[in-house]
């Protein structure tokens, strides 16, 4: 079953912050964040084990939660060059050789 | 340049004729994977590779079918395609923790 993603689509100005938030079913090893600009393919951005960890990424940063099965996405200070569907991937055994993303998050950030 | 490079990058076929999209990647990773796109829906992965002559079904493998002969290509085969087939394909390689995608494959079927 797919991870659930929240919000499905958000506008935003440049400069304000976003959320994108992950929601799994079932018990989860790891969470892998993507980034698909229009016309182009998936990019990594990064990848959260089990264990609860944060990671970050310039301004972007993640945070994942075993036990409530979730993982958020959090954008600061947003830039144009952020918008684009986020995907979240979700593996339930380590390895992580079967993933299942969710049905993506559009992000449009506005001058 | 290391790049996952996939042909065709557009088809339009009948329903009932065989066609395979190749993959090949030149960055030498084990890990290698099919996955298709429907709006709506995200990324669905079709079929998963490991290794060579190491493969395994996604979320959604039917009408679908891989070889995985050397490490670096990775061939989707679709032996008699239909209308619900119709979608973008992307194949993926990488480590099990970081993908890295190709350009993708817009397949439509009459």
């Amino acid at each position: 079953q797919q991870p659930v993603q929240s919000p499905q689509a958000v506008i935003l100005r440049e400069g304000e912050d976003a959320v994108i938030n992950c929601s799994s079913s079932k018990a989860l090893y790891s969470v892998h964040w993507y980034r698909q600009k229009h016309g182009e393919a998936p990019v990594f951005l990064m990848i959260l084990l089990k264990g609860g960890e944060q990671k970050g990424h310039d301004k972007i940063s993640a945070s994942f939660n075993e036990k409530k099965q979730q993982s958020s996405l959090y954008l600061t200070a947003s830039q144009l060059s952020y918008s684009g569907t986020y995907f979240c991937g979700t593996a339930s055994n380590f390895g992580n050789e079967k993933l299942t993303f969710g049905t993506g998050t559009r992000l449009t950030i506005i001058p | 340049e290391a790049q996952v490079t996939q042909n065709p990058r557009y088809l339009i076929t009948v329903t009932g004729k065989k066609l395979t999209v190749t993959c090949s990647q030149n960055m030498n990773h084990e890990y290698m994977s099919w996955y298709r796109q429907d709006p709506g829906l995200g990324l669905r992965q079709i079929y998963y590779s490991m290794n060579v002559e190491v493969t395994d079904k996604g979320d959604v493998p039917e009408g679908y079918k891989v070889s995985r002969k050397e490490k670096r290509n990775f061939p989707l085969i679709l032996e008699s395609p239909s209308p619900n087939q119709t979608s973008l394909y992307f194949c993926a390689s990488g480590f099990s923790y970081e993908q890295y995608f190709g350009p993708g494959t817009r397949l439509t079927v009459t």
